[in-house]
């Protein structure tokens, strides 16, 4: 069964201050599409990254970096000068798209907040 | 539209009373999905449309939860006899491919729902 794990609950940083959210996952097939939403407190789930179980490489896109280690069954999230803007919870999600599946499996997110 | 919608944005019921959930998907999407997110909690997986036809409703947790999409646009989350343990924010999300492991979803701010 598919699973995925943020186990950091809470994170508090200081503002400019770089943080890393964790994510592991679980699944027993080779096609799969990990993904990042953020959801600040208007609630709006807003995508930030989608990668399939093929690309190991890692992606940055201005502050935003992502480490996808397929080795650990990891795709951890790096945001880099952290701002007050950031803070939200951000979760991370599962597909098994290779099965067809349709949904995605989301984990138990990450509450940041950033300091000023 | 510009975003996907949901209305009511907050409704407060009572137990046992019948609610009905509306999702105006972004134009031309062909997939909706109804999730649904409990306290503190990553979003769960409801049900997932293709057009008109409900392709998976394997998340729907019993049969008191129902929904329809009869024009392949707009949805409706139909919940009978609520109970208290149905509160929860529940969200809609809708995307424009057909290969669904690989979607990226555009989710709604969600229809907050409290049964008292």
């Amino acid at each position: 069964a598919q699973k995925v794990t943020q186990a950091q609950t809470e994170i508090s940083v200081v503002e400019k201050e770089d943080v890393t959210l964790d994510c592991v996952y679980e699944t027993r097939d080779t096609t799969y599409y990990l993904f990042w939403y953020k959801q600040p407190p208007s609630g709006e789930l807003v995508f930030l990254i989608r990668r399939n179980s093929f690309d190991e490489q890692n992606e940055i896109s201005g502050r935003y970096s992502w480490n996808f280690q397929k080795s650990t069954s990891s795709f951890n999230f790096t945001i880099t000068a952290s701002q007050v803007v950031d803070s939200a919870v951000y979760f991370c999600a599962l597909s098994e798209g290779g099965t067809g599946a349709n949904n995605l499996f989301f984990g138990t997110g990450t509450r940041l907040t950033v300091i000023p | 539209g510009a975003g996907v919608s949901q209305t009511p944005s907050n409704k407060v019921t009572e137990k046992g009373k019948y609610v009905e959930l509306r999702c105006d998907p972004i134009s031309g999407h062909t997939a909706l999905y109804w999730y649904r997110q409990s306290l503190g909690q990553g979003p769960e997986f409801l049900i997932y449309f293709q057009g008109t036809g409900a392709a998976d409703d394997s998340g729907l947790p019993n049969d008191r939860f129902f929904a329809v999409r009869p024009e392949g646009s707009v949805s409706t989350l139909k919940i009978q006899r609520t109970e208290r343990g149905d509160s929860a924010v529940y969200l809609c999300a809708s995307s424009p491919n057909r290969d669904p492991g690989a979607n990226v979803l555009t989710f709604g701010a969600g229809s907050r729902l409290t049964v008292l």
